[in-house]
């Protein structure tokens, strides 16, 4: 098993673009959550997908949307880049319920220039 | 709002020496207080959560709830433990699942 993969590893867009990063979970795991995270700063929850639909949100704006396929994967979008949406986007899945613990991904290094 | 303090971004201790990493948290609720670790070029893992009350890899940490505080210690610190260290909460117990509220960080490198 090779834990939650997340594709690409980098990516360089201008402002005003729109992106789609990928996620796919560790393998037994249906509830994806996708966190970004600043230079210098801890990971900040952008939302969480289980069962096909958006169960929580953090206090992100909506340019940020999602998505999650029947096979659990998910897809993080932004729209309308700006300078700060700059960050690492981590990818993390687990299973709902309690004593369950996320598995994080590598991350997307997003620059926007 | 949920909120995690690590005020200490670097702490540097020798090889031997004791170390502790501190997080204070805010919440209303019962909140349960985890601890991740990100070794260098490696993904962020977990590495205790305060229910399990569990001591990993010789690190302990005791949730207090009359100072809001869960500090990570560990007696005797190795050159291995040198790594970034984040505290993070989730809104409820059993809630290792739920979205995580991260405090920033703190980077603790080991000297020989």
């Amino acid at each position: 098993d090779a834990g939650v993969t997340q594709s690409p590893t980098h990516l360089i867009k201008t402002r005003g673009q729109q992106v789609t990063l990928r996620c796919s979970p560790k393998s037994g795991h249906d509830t994806v959550s996708w966190y970004q995270q600043a230079l210098g700063q801890g990971p900040q929850f952008i939302f969480q997908y289980y069962e096909e639909e958006e169960r929580q949100r953090g206090n992100f704006p909506d340019r940020f949307s999602g998505h999650q396929f029947p096979n659990y994967s998910s897809e993080l979008n932004v729209n309308a880049l700006l300078l700060g949406d700059s960050a690492l986007y981590l990818c993390a899945s687990s299973s709902p319920g309690p004593g369950e613990t996320q598995y994080f991904g590598p991350g997307t290094r997003l620059l926007v220039l | 709002a949920q909120r995690v303090t690590q005020p200490e971004k670097l702490l540097s201790v020798f090889k031997g020496a004791p170390v502790e990493l501190k997080c204070n948290y805010s919440y209303s609720g019962s909140p349960e207080l985890f601890w991740y670790v990100q070794y260098s070029r490696q993904r962020l893992q977990l590495l205790l959560r305060h229910i399990s009350r569990e001591s990993i890899k010789g690190f302990t940490a005791d949730l207090n709830k009359g100072e809001t505080s869960f500090h990570l210690k560990k007696p005797f610190a190795q050159e291995e433990d040198s790594a970034m260290y984040y505290c993070a909460l989730s809104r409820y117990s059993g809630g290792g699942a739920d979205g995580l509220t991260f405090g920033k960080g703190t980077h603790l490198i080991i000297q020989p």
